[in-house]
């Protein structure tokens, strides 16, 4: 079955510190991938997606993403936490198909320490 | 102007209550979805329609039913409502279904609360 895995329910990183949020996919046909930020009592909003063009994708609020086939993986990085990147973050993947469905990862809440 | 714009924002009702949720979409999008967000956070596929067809119809009790009346709107209507109904609804809308690179639009969600 198609499915979206992040890894660690919950990242706590310090302020000015790399963010690394991990997701990896289970397919062997490359998706369309997305990362989704939700931040408390918001709906969802699009930080980036990765539509085979480019495999290194940067995305709003300095967050990027690359894509690996081989890892069937798409990772999200940030180079330095700021304190408002505190939010819960949604890998998601939609496969080729008439629906546009898109399959989303548990999520990952993202502390960020002062 | 609110893209997805979903009314209410919070619902508190009883058991046994029948219930609706609004979606409208002014963004032109053809395709518009329901997510249900459980209390793990876990966001699962309800239902989506395409320019008013409904194309998916994912494993829902049959006391929820979907009504589209035209291609921006997007109505969730919810019988004998129970108290694992309880959750954050989310509409949201996307262009063509066929061009899935370009993602979705979410409304803000709207908590519903059976007591």
């Amino acid at each position: 079955a198609q499915s979206v895995t992040q890894l660690g329910s919950h990242v706590s990183v310090s302020e000015g510190a790399l963010v690394l949020l991990r997701c990896n996919y289970s397919s062997s046909v490359p998706p369309y991938l997305f990362w989704y930020v939700q931040y408390p009592n918001q709906g969802l909003q699009l930080l980036l997606k990765y539509t085979s063009a480019a495999t290194l994708v940067k995305g709003i609020n300095g967050f990027e993403a690359e894509f690996k086939k081989s890892e069937t993986s798409f990772h999200l990085t940030k180079p330095s936490a700021h304190m408002s990147d505190a939010a819960e973050y949604f890998c998601a993947v939609s496969y080729s198909s008439n629906t546009g469905k898109l399959i989303f990862g548990q999520g990952t809440t993202l502390q960020v320490k002062p | 102007d609110t893209a997805v714009s979903q009314t209410p924002k919070y619902l508190v009702t009883q058991m046994g209550n029948d219930k609706s949720i609004k979606c409208e979409q002014n963004l032109g999008h053809d395709t518009m979805y329901w997510y249900k967000q459980d209390s793990k956070k876990f966001l699962k596929i309800m239902f989506s329609y395409n320019n008013k067809e409904l194309i998916i119809n994912e494993t829902v009790p049959n006391r929820f039913s979907p009504k589209s009346p035209d291609k921006a709107h997007l109505n969730l209507h919810i019988n004998s409502l129970e108290l694992g109904d309880s959750a954050v609804y989310f509409c949201a809308s996307s262009q063509d279904p066929a061009r899935t690179n370009y993602g979705y639009t979410f409304g803000s969600g709207t908590r519903l609360t059976v007591v």
